[in-house]
């Protein structure tokens, strides 16, 4: 049972298309994230979202729409794509308050923009 | 705002030495920290965290951790390297509100043989 788990794991797209990630995570947590991962292995927080609410938007793209429709998923469109796009992306989940806190970060999604 | 420095970009070990990775957080209260590992084309694996108590901490993998606030540092150490453990990793530091996970710039540890 995977506890995040993202879809795809690899994406080959070209500029100027739009495209979607998705994100799930089975364990009842309550707020999710997306990182983007650079090309020097970078990690940086995009979005955060607490119970379907976004609270964190880290001054990206308007291009860039996260949607949540339940605390479970959280999805990332990417409108007219650039080559600067290119990246990992992660989801993650998190649920603060918990004697197990901690962040669970999905396999990651390798975008490639052509 | 929180922010953490991994001053080594690449470290080499030969196989059965031990390690240590830096690692220096920037936080005004308790922080509380975590150590990340990413094998390559793979995804973010726990190795341990730090929230108060015991300032040594103890991970999967062998690997543990030692919280010195008088140093500002979460450093990782492992007493004999494995070649498996060829990978990147990451200090990461919860920011106030617990809004997000703050990473380093990551440290890409090498195993010779």
């Amino acid at each position: 049972d995977t506890a995040v788990s993202q879809t795809p794991k690899y994406l080959v797209t070209q500029m100027g298309n739009d495209k979607s990630i998705k994100c799930e995570q089975n364990l009842g947590h309550d707020t999710m994230y997306w990182y983007k991962q650079d090309s020097k292995k970078f990690l940086k927080i995009m979005f955060s979202y607490n119970n379907k609410e976004l609270i964190i938007n880290e001054t990206v793209p308007n291009r860039f729409s996260p949607k949540s429709p339940d605390k479970a998923h959280l999805n990332l469109h990417i409108n007219s794509l650039e080559l600067g796009d290119s990246a990992v992306y992660f989801c993650a989940s998190s649920q603060a308050g918990s004697e197990n806190y901690g962040y669970t970060f999905g396999s990651g999604t390798r975008l490639t923009v052509v | 705002a929180q922010s953490v420095t991994q001053p080594d970009i690449h470290i080499t070990v030969s196989e059965g030495a031990s390690l240590e990775l830096r690692c220096n957080y920037s936080y005004g209260a308790t922080p509380y920290l975590f150590w990340y590992v990413q094998s390559p084309g793979q995804g973010l694996q726990l190795l341990l965290k730090y929230f108060s108590g015991d300032t040594l901490v103890q991970g999967i993998k062998g690997f543990e951790a030692e919280f010195k606030r008088s140093q500002s540092s979460f450093n990782l150490r492992k007493p004999s390297v494995h070649w498996s453990d060829a990978a990147e990793y990451f200090c990461a530091v919860v920011n106030t509100g617990f809004q997000k996970l703050v990473f380093g710039t990551g440290t890409r540890l090498l195993v010779s043989p």
